[in-house]
């Protein structure tokens, strides 16, 4: 595998249920970030992650849970989830330098609340 | 404000022309700048930095003026590979940490017809 994956790639779930999202990056990179994309808005930034370290939450609900283990996988773990939130979930990692970052994607996952 | 803004068309041209898109952003202290394209229903992928004097790749030319905070992306000889959304991205280093806070545009839709 090359790049960055995200599984699972499409997800179809009630809002009383608890899935995760999962995404492997294997670019040896050092941060990783959540984007949620809705139809018609753009990307916004949920966390980052940057050597394993939380450092960024950009006023995300709390039924978004994120969760790095190591700097090759990154969570989203989702509970109690509204309609709303039904959207495209993008991963990102990157290898930060002073001036320059490029940020890699995942395919994303699509979600769907019901 | 938007932070980032673009056009988001939809930019509708024939093979062969050439179209312009342009995108202005918010925050001064941003530092490095971007087009991402995205094609339907994909992620994200990075198209060309854009530097202070302006750049080129191939048949993308792209330019940024600091001092208006405006960044442009001219595509000549337009193709039918080129339909896709175009988005603009600003990068800013906040409180000097290593890691890069990506801002996006809701993007340019461009089609591209025979």
């Amino acid at each position: 595998e090359t790049g960055v994956t995200q599984t699972p790639r499409h997800l179809v779930m009630g809002m009383t249920n608890k899935k995760s999202l999962k995404c492997e990056q294997h670019l040896g990179h050092n941060a990783m970030y959540w984007y949620k994309q809705s139809a018609k808005k753009p990307l916004e930034l949920m966390f980052v992650y940057s050597l394993e370290e939380r450092v960024e939450n950009n006023s995300v609900p709390s039924r978004f849970s994120p969760e790095c283990p190591n700097s090759s996988h990154l969570f989203l773990h989702l509970h109690t989830l509204q309609p709303e939130d039904s959207a495209l979930y993008l991963c990102a990692s990157s290898q930060e330098r002073s001036s320059y970052n490029e940020q890699f994607f995942g395919p994303g996952t699509r979600l769907t609340v019901l | 404000r938007k932070e980032v803004e673009q056009d988001p068309g939809p930019f509708n041209v024939p093979e062969g022309a050439t179209v312009a898109f342009n995108c202005t952003y918010s925050n001064s202290a941003s530092q490095s700048f971007f087009w991402y394209r995205q094609d339907c229903r994909k992620e994200p992928k990075l198209l060309m930095s854009v530097y202070s004097s302006g750049n080129e790749d191939g048949r993308f030319t792209a330019q940024l003026n600091r001092a208006s905070q405006y960044i442009s992306l001219l595509i000549r000889d337009s193709k039918l590979s080129d339909s896709a959304t175009y988005l603009c991205v600003v990068s800013l280093h906040a409180g000097g940490t290593s890691y890069g806070k990506l801002t996006f545009g809701q993007g340019t839709i461009l089609t591209v017809h025979p």
